[in-house]
C-alpha cells in the first residue's frame, strides 16, 4: 500500500520565481492538505482540497495556490518567491470516515536564494 | 481558533531512562488531540491521538498521553526511552467540528543518550 509521495525531494529556486510542488495521496484518500514547516518550527497549515476545491486556507497570501485533480493529486503552486519561503513543504491525505486521522508524505524542500 | 505550547524545546535523557514531553494547548471549542513524530530527514508520522472516553491513550511502541481537559494538557510520556526514540515530537491540535486544520506546537527535541 503506497502512502503518501512527494515530489521533487529537494529544489532550489532564486527570488521572484514561480515553483510547483507534487503530491500523490495514500491509496483510497481523497482529501489533501499542505504544510509549511520553517526549519526548527512546527508545520503551519496553508490550505486543504477535497473534491477538487480548496475547502479551507490558512494564514498564507494568495502567492500560494493549489490544485487537485480528478485522481485525488494535488499541486501546491508559489510565485514570486521570497526567501522567507525556504521551508519543507508537507502533503498530508485523510478519508472519510476517519477524516481527523492525516498521512503524511515526506515532504519536499524548498530553498530560495 | 485553537493554539498549542509544547513547554520543551529539548530534552535530554538517558537510555532506559522515563521521560515526559509536556503539551498544553488553548481552545474554546471541543478538541481532538494528536502526538506526531518526525526522525531526520522524513516527514510526520502519527504516534497516538485522543479523540474521546478514556482519557490516557497509548501507542503501539510504548508511547501514552493523557488527556488533562482542566489542565488543557496532553503530556506525552514513555516510562523507558531507547536510542531509537531520538526524534521531534510535536504534539497538535484540531477543532472536533473541523478536523482537517491541524494546529502544531513548536516541536520538543528528544535526546536520548547511551
Amino acid at each position: 500500500d503506497a502512502g503518501v509521495t512527494q515530489s521533487p525531494t529537494h529544489l532550489i529556486k532564486t527570488r521572484g520565481q514561480q515553483v510547483t510542488l507534487r503530491c500523490s495521496p495514500k491509496s483510497g484518500h481523497d482529501t489533501v492538505s499542505w504544510y509549511q514547516q520553517a526549519l526548527g518550527q512546527g508545520p503551519q497549515f496553508i490550505f486543504q482540497y477535497y473534491e477538487e476545491e480548496e475547502r479551507q486556507r490558512g494564514n498564507f497570501p494568495d502567492r500560494f495556490s493549489g490544485h487537485q485533480f480528478p485522481n485525488y493529486s494535488s499541486e501546491l503552486n508559489v510565485n514570486a518567491l521570497l526567501l522567507g519561503d525556504s521551508a519543507l513543504y508537507l502533503c498530508a491525505s485523510s478519508a472519510l470516515p476517519q477524516p481527523y486521522e492525516q498521512y503524511f508524505g515526506p515532504g519536499t524542500r524548498l530553498t530560495v536564494t | 481558533a485553537q493554539s498549542v505550547t509544547q513547554l520543551d524545546s529539548q530534552v535530554p535523557v538517558f537510555e532506559e531512562a522515563p521521560v515526559e514531553l509536556r503539551c498544553n494547548y488553548s481552545s474554546s471549542v471541543s478538541v481532538y488531540l494528536f502526538w506526531y513524530v518526525q526522525y531526520p530527514n522524513q516527514g510526520l508520522q502519527l504516534l497516538l491521538k485522543y479523540l474521546s472516553g478514556s482519557t490516557l491513550v497509548e501507542s503501539i511502541n510504548g508511547f501514552e498521553a493523557e488527556f488533562n481537559k482542566s489542565q488543557t494538557s496532553f503530556h506525552l510520556r514513555k516510562p523507558s526511552v531507547h536510542i531509537s526514540d531520538t526524534a521531534e515530537y510535536f504534539c497538535a491540535v484540531s477543532a472536533s467540528s473541523n478536523t482537517g486544520k491541524l494546529i502544531f506546537g513548536q516541536g520538543t527535541t528528544l535526546q536520548v543518550k547511551p
